[in-house]
C-alpha cells in the first residue's frame, strides 16, 4: 500500500535558520513520483517539486534543497535561510505511474512551519 | 494566465442539503482532480476526470458524486449532507496526457469551504 509519512507535526524556527521537513514513503512500484507542495493559509496549495523515482540527483533552488535518497525512501525537503513567508504547512505526496497519466496523489499529515521574525 | 478557480470560496449548508462545487481548470487542461482536506482524515483523493470520464476514483461513497463538461469545467457534488462532510474541497488540474506524465503537474485551486450544521 501506498503511504507518506510525515513525523514531525509543527516545526517552528527563527528567521534566518536553516530548516528541515522530513518525509518517509511507501510504495511497491519501481516507478513513481514524489512531490512538494507549499499551503499558505489562504488554503491553495502551491506546486513546489516534482521528482521521478529513477533520478536521485539532489536539486536546489533558490533558499530550497530536496534530498532524495531511495535506499531509506525518504524525500527531504530544507529551506536555508528561512524567511517568516515561508511560514505555512509544506505537504509531501506520492504519485504512482501506471499506464501514463495518473493524478491519485496520496499526501501525507503535513508539517506546520512556522518562522518567528 | 488564470489559475484553477474554485466557487463559491465559502458555503453553509444544514444535514441533509445536497451542494455542488463548481471548478474551473487552468486553460488547455484536460483533467481535473478532486480532494477533500478535513483535519482528522487529512488531504484524501475524491476523483479525476479526463475528457469528460472518470478515470479514477477515491474511497468516498456513492453520495460524492462528480462531472466534467465538454469544456472541462467540472461540477461535484454532495448529496445528503453529514456533519463530517465539513471540509475544504480542493480542485486541481492538470494537462493529464497520457504518455507524457512531464506534464502532469496538479495545480490547485483556493478550495472551497464546506461547512454543514
Amino acid at each position: 500500500a501506498q503511504k507518506v509519512t510525515q513525523a514531525q507535526t509543527e516545526i517552528s524556527v527563527v528567521e534566518k535558520e536553516d530548516v528541515t521537513l522530513d518525509c518517509v514513503y511507501e510504495t511497491r512500484d519501481t516507478t513513481y513520483y514524489l512531490f512538494w507542495y507549499k499551503q499558505p493559509p489562504s488554503g491553495e496549495l502551491v506546486f513546489l517539486i516534482r521528482r521521478n523515482s529513477f533520478d536521485e540527483q539532489n536539486e536546489i533552488s533558490g533558499r530550497y534543497s530536496w534530498n532524495f535518497q531511495k535506499s531509506t525512501s525518504s524525500f527531504n525537503f530544507t529551506i536555508t535561510a528561512s524567511q517568516v513567508v515561508d511560514s505555512a504547512v509544506y505537504f509531501c505526496a506520492l504519485s504512482e505511474a501506471r499506464g501514463g497519466a495518473t493524478n491519485k496523489l496520496i499526501f501525507g499529515t503535513g508539517t506546520l512551519l512556522a518562522v518567528q521574525p | 494566465k488564470a489559475g484553477v478557480t474554485q466557487t463559491p470560496r465559502y458555503l453553509i449548508k444544514t444535514r441533509g442539503q445536497q451542494v455542488t462545487l463548481s471548478c474551473s481548470p487552468i486553460s488547455g487542461h484536460r483533467s481535473v482532480s478532486w480532494y477533500q482536506q478535513t483535519p482528522g482524515q487529512g488531504l484524501q483523493f475524491l476523483f479525476e476526470y479526463f475528457s469528460e470520464t472518470q478515470r479514477n476514483k477515491g474511497n468516498f461513497p456513492g453520495r460524492f458524486s462528480g462531472r466534467q463538461f465538454s469544456n472541462s469545467r467540472s461540477e461535484m457534488n454532495v448529496s445528503t449532507l453529514e456533519l463530517g462532510d465539513s471540509a475544504l474541497y480542493l480542485c486541481a488540474s492538470s494537462l493529464g496526457t497520457s504518455g507524457d506524465i512531464a506534464k502532469n503537474i496538479q495545480y490547485f485551486g483556493a478550495g472551497t469551504r464546506l461547512s454543514v450544521l
